[in-house]
């Protein structure tokens, strides 16, 4: 099982780069890293996916180390809208989809 | 995106009765649906793996009499909630996978089930 870990919450301001990090040190070789936000009473939100590297899409970034052991969220220029809480989850289509704490990410004006 | 639903999204019973929490891909065939519970303020906590056409398969501590998972087709899963009690009051929430190797997760809107 891959465990990740999160900081509980963080705190932002509207316009600011936001970089949330999760480590996930037992990574396995097949697993992926896939972010999800999720407001609440609402079901989680996909938010971007990777395997290793870089990858980017409309609303974010993910980047991942060579080593694969941690990832890092990155959302530019966030708004109120952004908050939320986001959590990192580490693993294969069939298995291992077990959520952990998540982050807390408060945005202020 | 794929698109998931849940029915109902909001349920409220008296305790003892069953309820019934359904679960739809609705563009896609889900090989595997994952069933997940959340309390305020926490985060989501796996219930059970279940794959269609097998039994399913319960994370540690989860009664599997109490919950009853059935995933008899690639777009349906169901989740009944049997004799319930207040405790069981909670925000259920399913996800369902295409079964690619990437581990995309699509999820449902999620279904509060009050018990009184």
């Amino acid at each position: 099982l891959a465990k990740t870990t999160q900081p509980i919450s963080m705190d932002s301001y509207e316009g600011q780069e936001v970089n949330i990090t999760c480590s996930h040190n037992n990574i396995a070789t097949n697993d992926y890293i896939t972010w999800y936000q999720q407001f609440p009473s609402q079901g989680p939100r996909f938010i971007i996916q990777g395997y290793k590297t870089k990858v980017t899409n409309e609303v974010a970034s993910l980047f991942i180390p060579a080593d694969r052991k941690s990832s890092t969220l990155s959302l530019p220029r966030v708004s109120l809208s952004d908050t939320a809480v986001y959590y990192c989850l580490v693993g294969e289509w069939d298995n291992d989809m077990r959520f952990g704490a998540g982050t807390r990410l408060t945005v202020k004006p | 995106g794929a698109v998931v639903s849940q029915h109902p999204s909001r349920v409220i019973c008296k305790s003892g009765t069953s309820v019934k929490i359904e679960c739809r891909s609705l563009d896609f065939q889900a090989t595997t649906m994952f069933w997940y519970r959340q309390f305020p303020k926490q985060s989501l906590m796996l219930m059970a793996t279940s794959n269609e056409g097998s039994k399913a398969t319960y994370e540690q501590g989860v009664e599997k009499d109490k919950f009853l998972i059935n995933h008899a087709s690639l777009t349906l899963s169901t989740l009944t909630v049997t004799s319930a009690h207040p405790e069981d009051s909670s925000f259920y929430i399913c996800s369902a996978s295409a079964g690619v190797s990437s581990g995309e997760l699509f999820f449902g809107e999620g279904s509060r089930l009050t018990v009184l």
